[in-house]
């Protein structure tokens, strides 16, 4: 079966532009998680969505949202980007929402985003 | 103070080498996962456990709730092993990551 797709699998954008990524899940996995990886801060968690809801949210400024379509790929948005944004982005999809279900997670490649 | 430690940061061992990295948490969990991430950034999910052990061909987990303590055992090192060994927990509605250890096995 086809993995968790990201894209794009880079970009690179100027401070003060926002910027949109997406994930597709596998195909029945209703929940999808975001992370973003950095050297300085390592992977740290940003939110969780399941059937189209924000299910969990970690501690990032507003600037970071994301949203879920009713096919369950799922969108992360930046606005205002800051230098400090850059990392490489993750998306992870799961069966069912938080650590219920037995299958854990299954990561994307990731998106790299480097903000000059 | 980090909700989640592990130890050993580095670990360079030879080939055939029994491995283990380890993991402390400080907060109540629903679950904890063992990630490997190779050179490029992909990230595979190895574990996820709550209780007890689990074998996966060379790899096996362990947790211990009372602890709050658990162990990712590599039996018999294959330089293809070499990657970063995250430990991650989910404790209510957040997600808290180890810093990683990064193995390296020398053929």
């Amino acid at each position: 079966k086809a993995g968790v797709t990201q894209t794009p699998r880079y970009l690179i954008k100027t401070r003060g532009q926002q910027v949109t990524l997406s994930c597709s899940p596998i195909s029945g996995h209703r929940s999808v998680s975001w992370y973003q990886q950095t050297p300085g801060q390592g992977l740290q968690f940003l939110f969780e969505y399941f059937s189209e809801t924000q299910r969990n949210k970690g501690n990032f400024p507003g600037r970071f949202s994301g949203r879920q379509f009713s096919n369950s790929r799922s969108e992360m948005n930046v606005s205002t980007l800051e230098l400090g944004d850059s990392a490489l982005y993750l998306c992870a999809s799961s069966l069912v929402s938080g650590d219920r279900g037995q299958d854990g997670y299954t990561f994307g490649s990731g998106t790299r985003l480097t903000v000059v | 103070k980090n909700e989640v430690e592990q130890s050993p940061q580095n670990l360079t061992a030879q080939e055939g080498e029994f491995i283990t990295i380890n993991c402390s948490y400080s907060v109540g969990i629903s679950a904890l996962h063992w990630l490997q991430q190779h050179p490029g950034g992909g990230i595979v999910s190895l574990f996820m456990l709550s209780s007890g052990k689990k074998k996966h061909g060379r790899l096996i987990a362990t947790i211990n709730i009372q602890e709050k303590h658990s162990s990712l055992h590599i039996t018999a090192s294959h330089p293809r092993d070499s990657a970063v060994y995250i430990c991650a927990v989910r404790s209510g509605n957040q997600f808290y990551f180890g810093t990683g250890t990064s193995l390296t096995v020398i053929p």
